[in-house]
């Protein structure tokens, strides 16, 4: 267990859906990762928050979009939904913002859309 | 950019030594790690280089070669439980502060009797 967790394990929806997923950081962890893993791409860095703020952004749709809230919890807003979202969303957190740390992963979260 | 290669599938037998390598191209190198990850679970933290050199952890060792752009993840006294994904991650820095992790597709590892 590495002391991330993310809800909901699992979830089904449909096209043009929204969904919301969320994370929780290690305990003393200020920085939260998102990652996008589907069967042909590999493990994707979608964005970085750290303590609140935008760190780093890397392969992230305009239809997705996530905030880091002052209890450090973050969330990561997926919208209008295609069949191609369908993939593992991976929550990672580590000490501080600069990176030079081991990242800690999430369970993640399965998003099939229908 | 980036370019990461490791290959795609590995297979060896148990008790034995397997090396899974990796190249990669990148413009602003701060770092390489390994994770390794079963079908469906999250990623797990095996090693890390920033030198040059081999770090020993227990059964596994990384390698680094800043120069080459190489680094090979070695596993010693394979055991069944060590069928998995691979991942070789390459760490650099941005303009303007951070640093980005950018992943492998993955060596998938099967351990046979």
């Amino acid at each position: 267990d590495s002391g991330v967790t993310q809800t909901p394990k699992h979830l089904i929806t449909a096209t043009g859906q929204r969904v919301t997923l969320r994370c929780s950081p290690r305990s003393g962890d200020l920085s939260v990762y998102w990652y996008q893993q589907s069967l042909d791409q590999g493990l994707q860095f979608l964005i970085q928050y750290y303590n609140g703020e935008e760190r780093a952004k890397g392969n992230i749709l305009e239809r997705f979009s996530a905030q880091q809230f002052p209890d450090l919890h973050s969330e990561l807003n997926l919208s209008s939904l295609e069949l191609g979202d369908s993939a593992l969303y991976f929550c990672a957190s580590s000490v501080d913002g600069t990176g030079e740390n081991e990242q800690f992963f999430g369970p993640g979260t399965r998003l099939t859309v229908l | 950019g980036q370019n990461i290669d490791q290959p795609t599938e590995m297979t060896a037998t148990e008790g034995a030594i397997v090396q899974i390598n990796c190249t990669y191209q990148t413009s602003g190198f701060n770092g390489l790690f390994w994770y390794q990850q079963h079908a469906g679970e999250a990623p797990t933290f095996l090693s890390y280089n920033v030198l040059d050199g081999l770090e020993e952890k227990g059964r596994f060792s990384s390698f680094l070669s800043r120069s080459k752009g190489y680094s090979y993840l070695l596993l010693k006294e394979l055991q069944m439980k060590d069928s998995a994904s691979y991942l070789c991650a390459v760490r650099d820095r941005l303009t303007g502060g951070g640093n980005k992790l950018t992943f492998g597709t993955g060596t998938q590892l099967k351990v046979e009797l």
